[in-house]
């Protein structure tokens, strides 16, 4: 089946820090992959996509390269800011019988320190 | 503006009572969903809807209902609210290119429901 593993929180950065958050994926089609954050009291932002192998998501700062060998979608940013504090949730969706459904990893809580 | 409008934000209900969580979106997407929200259980998918007249169940469906009569409208509906159904709710649509690749869901804003 299909499950999304995020690493777990909470992460506690300096700003101008370098971020990783790991994700990885069990799909049994194709998948597209996502980046989704949630600011306090918010919905569900995207925050960047891929939806072939080798294609890198970038958006704010923030990267993700899809690896198909590894089946994982690490997302980095190369300095975090306060205004990054989030909770940041990896996604994907599949082709075939289960399109349409979006697949979530457990959130990942990160908080910047000024 | 163009995206996914929930309403209510906020409702409290007591216990068996019934209500709709109303989801309507702008951007003709023929894909829409249904998901709630606890700490530590990050997001689970209700229910979702593939298409107007279509919908299927998702991780969660008991005690809540769907239709979609409409590309726009996806309605969830609460039969006998339990505490148990304390959540905040997050409507989503998306659409996807011919092949299956997907450009993204848009989430609306939630809705948090408190059953006493």
């Amino acid at each position: 089946g299909n499950s999304v593993t995020q690493m777990e929180g909470p992460v506690t950065l300096s700003e101008e820090a370098f971020l990783t958050i790991n994700c990885t994926y069990t799909a049994t089609g194709y998948p597209s992959l996502f980046w989704y954050v949630q600011y306090p009291g918010e919905g569900l932002q995207l925050l960047l996509k891929a939806t072939k192998a080798d294609d890198k998501g970038s958006n704010k700062g923030f990267e993700a390269t899809y690896r198909k060998e590894t089946t994982s979608f690490h997302l980095e940013k190369g300095s975090v800011q306060v205004s990054d504090s989030a909770v940041y949730f990896c996604a994907l969706t599949d082709r075939g019988s289960t399109l349409g459904r979006l697949y979530f990893g457990r959130g990942t809580q990160l908080t910047v320190w000024p | 503006n163009a995206g996914v409008t929930q309403t209510p934000k906020f409702q409290v209900l007591k216990t068996g009572q019934s209500m709709t969580l109303q989801c309507a979106q702008d951007m003709n997407h023929e894909y829409m969903s249904w998901y709630r929200q606890d700490p530590g259980m990050g997001l689970r998918l209700i229910h979702y809807s593939v298409g107007a007249g279509i919908t299927d169940q998702g991780e969660v469906p008991n005690g809540y209902n769907v239709s979609r009569s409409t590309t726009e409208d996806f309605p969830l509906r609460l039969l006998s609210a339990a505490p148990s159904q304390t959540s905040v709710y997050f409507c989503a649509s998306s659409s996807f290119r011919r092949g299956g690749a997907s450009y993204g869901y848009t989430f609306g804003s939630g809705t948090r429901l408190t059953v006493v």
